[in-house]
């Protein structure tokens, strides 16, 4: 139980252009999700956190107009990179919080590459 | 505000030694605690969580950590370790009230040597 599907895997993209990634709890319903990034060889950094039929709540320096980010249901979140740009490349990951455990699951990430 | 530290950017031994990895925290409410591993573009892998319960936590893959409040530590250890265990291993805290949302150390890259 409590398994959270990430998709793609990876992407390569033009700089310039937006990516979509997708989160989702398989087997639960996730209320709360969280978008992190991470940089090579360096720890997670939160991006955001991600409510389902509100707005999402953004970290202190994450541009929200750049890193759109919907909740529409309690089992899908998505994160759409906008206007991509080679400094945006990074390893997205996200998570859900399970509502009845102390916890919560990671997806297996997102490889983003602009060119 | 929390924060961990995690001591040793690398660690490296030899297959069958004792694996410990440090981590401090640093939290103004009583925390939660994790230990995550994660393998090369790949997501994390949750090991052990300290949710207040014993202080001696249990998680897979034979590892363990213990709470030390007074210390404000939650070492990671494993009696023997093998190759599959090399892996970059990170701690992260959060608070009660949300617990979803975790503050990560630098992580540990393991290291494991025939």
């Amino acid at each position: 139980g409590a398994v959270v599907s990430q998709h793609p895997s990876w992407v390569i993209c033009k700089s310039g252009t937006s990516v979509k990634i997708e989160c989702r709890s398989l087997d639960f319903q996730a209320t709360t999700m969280f978008w992190y990034r991470q940089f090579p060889k360096q720890s997670l950094m939160l991006m955001a956190t991600s409510n389902e039929g509100s707005k999402a709540t953004y970290e202190q320096g994450v541009e929200k107009d750049k890193f759109l980010i919907n909740h529409a249901s309690l089992t899908l979140s998505t994160l759409t990179v906008t206007s991509a740009h080679p400094e945006d490349s990074s390893f997205y990951i996200c998570s859900a919080a399970r509502t009845d455990i102390y916890g919560y699951t990671f997806g297996s990430g997102t490889r983003l590459t602009v060119v | 505000a929390q924060s961990v530290t995690q001591l040793g950017s690398h660690v490296s031994v030899s297959e069958g030694a004792l694996v410990l990895l440090r981590c401090n925290y640093s939290s103004s409410v009583p925390p939660y605690l994790f230990w995550y591993v994660q393998y090369p573009n790949q997501g994390l892998q949750l090991l052990l969580k300290y949710t207040s319960a014993a202080t001696l936590v249990k998680g897979i893959n034979g590892f363990e950590a213990e709470f030390k409040k007074s210390e404000t530590s939650f070492h990671l250890t494993k009696p023997s370790a093998h190759m599959s265990d090399a892996a970059e291993y990170f701690c992260a805290v959060s608070d009660r009230v949300n617990a979803g949302k975790s503050t990560f150390g630098d992580g540990t890259t393991l290291t494991v040597k025939p």
